[in-house]
């Protein structure tokens, strides 16, 4: 069954504090995987990391897929309050059904 | 911009009550999705749909059912609502053969 887990599920940091977001996957058929960033509204798209191993940034976010240890993650430098949220990783399965498989996402909470 | 739009933020029903909720998109896509969304377990898919009239089970399509009518729009039946049901509802679109799904602000449901 194909599975994606996030972690931690959780995490406080202080702003200005580097984090680091995990995310594994076991799937049968690989596409792309997608991160996701969720506030009290709809997840918007951040990345979208495929078996090219190339490595995405915006600002202050960028991440990385390892496809040897089945991996991704993502990482915020110099964090700051509008950090905190939901960050949803999921993965793309090579059927053209669009359909998504999601982790449990982590939530992220930065103090001032 | 895409525009992906769920009728209500928040709703409130009784246990037994027959339930709508409607998503609408702007941007000619061809798939759709509903998820729910709990604590600890991301987002789960339960129907989609990649044409007009058509459907595919997600992960949890029990106690549910979808129409599609018109390409723009997506509807989640809930025939009787039950308590567990209660949870945060989510809608997506995507182009066909395209990677990155797009979300609606999600309604969150309470079953009473």
């Amino acid at each position: 069954e194909d599975k994606v887990v996030q972690s931690p599920l959780s995490l406080v940091v202080h702003e200005g504090d580097t984090v680091t977001l995990n995310c594994s996957y076991e799937v049968t058929n690989f596409r792309s995987l997608l991160w996701y960033k969720q506030e009290k509204k709809a997840p918007t798209f951040l990345f979208m990391l495929t078996s090219s191993g190339i490595e995405k940034k915006s600002g202050r976010l960028s991440s990385i897929l390892d496809k040897k240890e089945l991996s991704s993650i993502l990482n915020i430098t110099a964090t700051q309050t509008g950090d905190s949220a939901i960050y949803l990783c999921a993965f793309h399965g090579s059927s053209n059904t669009g359909k998504l498989i999601f982790g449990q996402g982590t939530t992220l909470q930065v103090k001032p | 911009d895409v525009k992906v739009t769920q009728s209500s933020r928040y709703l409130v029903k009784r246990t037994g009550e027959k339930v709508f909720l409607e998503c609408v998109q702007d941007m000619d896509h061809e798939n759709m999705f509903w998820y729910r969304q709990d604590p600890g377990l991301g987002l789960r898919l339960i129907y989609f749909s990649y044409d007009v009239k058509m459907k595919e089970k997600g992960d949890i399509p029990e106690g549910y059912s979808v129409s599609r009518e018109k390409k723009e729009r997506f509807s989640l039946i809930l025939e009787s609502a039950s308590t567990n049901q209660t949870s945060m509802y989510l809608c997506a679109s995507e182009n066909r053969g395209g990677n990155i799904q797009y979300f609606g602000a999600g309604t969150r449901l309470s079953v009473l």
